[in-house]
C-alpha cells in the first residue's frame, strides 16, 4: 500500500510568518511530487510541483524534496490570511497512468 | 474552455437508489479520474481512464462503475447507493505525462448524501 502522510493540523501561524508543511511518502520509486491547496467547499488547485532533489521557489512558495529521506515540504513565506486552507501533498509513484496518491492534508490557519 | 465540469452539484439519494455523476472536460485530455473525499480526509481514487474505451480500478472501486465512450466524458455510476457512499466526488483530468509533469485539473465536485 503506497502511503502519503501529513500532519492533519491545524497549523496556526501569525500573519507574516513562515508556514512549514511536511509530507512523507512510502514508495521509493516515486517520481513527481505536488502540493495542492483546497479551500473549504472547493476543489483542489495545484500550487507547486517538484521532481528533483532540492528546492524550488515560486513567489512566496518554496517546495523542498529529499528523495533519500522520502520527504517533501512546502514553505509559505509572509503568510497571509488568504493562505488559510488545507494543503494536500500528492505523489506520483512508479508506474503509468499518472495516478496520484494524496495525503489527508494539513489545515493551515493564518491568524491576524 | 470550461475546463472540467461536473453535474449535479448536490444530490440526496435514498438507500438502494442509483444515479450517474456526470463529468466532462473540453481540454482534449486523455487521462481522467474519479475521486471521493470524505470529511477531513484526502482524496481516494475510485476509477481512472487513460483514453476512450479504457478504464481501470483505483483504490476504492466497490459500489461504482464507469465508462469512457468519448475523450470528453467520464460518467460515474452508483448502483444500490449506501450511506457509506456519502461523500464529495471530484472528477479530474490531465494530458499524458510530459517529463513527469502531471497537473491534474479538478472539477467543482458533486456533494452526495445517501440517507
Amino acid at each position: 500500500q503506497k502511503e502519503v502522510e501529513q500532519n492533519s493540523g491545524p497549523l496556526s501561524v501569525p500573519e507574516g510568518a513562515i508556514a512549514s508543511l511536511n509530507c512523507t511518502y512510502s514508495d521509493r520509486g516515486s517520481q513527481s511530487f505536488f502540493w495542492y491547496r483546497q479551500y473549504s467547499g472547493k476543489s483542489p488547485e495545484l500550487i507547486m510541483s517538484i521532481y528533483s532533489n532540492g528546492d524550488k521557489e515560486d513567489g512566496r512558495f518554496t517546495a523542498q524534496l529529499n528523495k533519500a529521506s522520502q520527504y517533501v515540504s512546502l514553505l509559505i513565506r509572509d503568510s497571509q490570511p488568504s493562505d488559510s486552507a488545507t494543503y494536500l501533498c500528492a505523489v506520483k509513484g512508479s508506474g503509468t497512468a499518472s495516478k496520484l496518491t494524496f495525503g489527508t492534508g494539513t489545515r493551515l490557519q493564518v491568524t491576524l | 474552455n470550461a475546463g472540467v465540469t461536473q453535474t449535479p452539484k448536490f444530490r440526496i439519494l435514498k438507500i438502494g437508489q442509483s444515479m450517474t455523476l456526470q463529468c466532462t472536460q473540453d481540454m482534449n485530455h486523455n487521462y481522467m479520474y474519479w475521486y471521493r473525499q470524505d470529511p477531513g480526509m484526502g482524496l481516494k481514487l475510485i476509477y481512472y481512464s487513460v483514453g476512450a474505451g479504457i478504464t481501470d480500478k483505483g483504490e476504492v472501486p466497490n459500489g461504482y462503475n464507469v465508462s469512457r465512450s468519448t475523450t470528453e466524458d467520464f460518467p460515474l455510476r452508483l448502483e444500490l447507493a449506501a450511506p457509506s457512499q456519502t461523500s464529495v466526488y471530484f472528477c479530474a483530468s490531465n494530458p499524458p505525462d510530459t517529463r513527469g509533469v502531471n497537473e491534474q485539473f479538478f472539477g467543482p465536485g458533486t456533494r452526495l448524501t445517501v440517507l
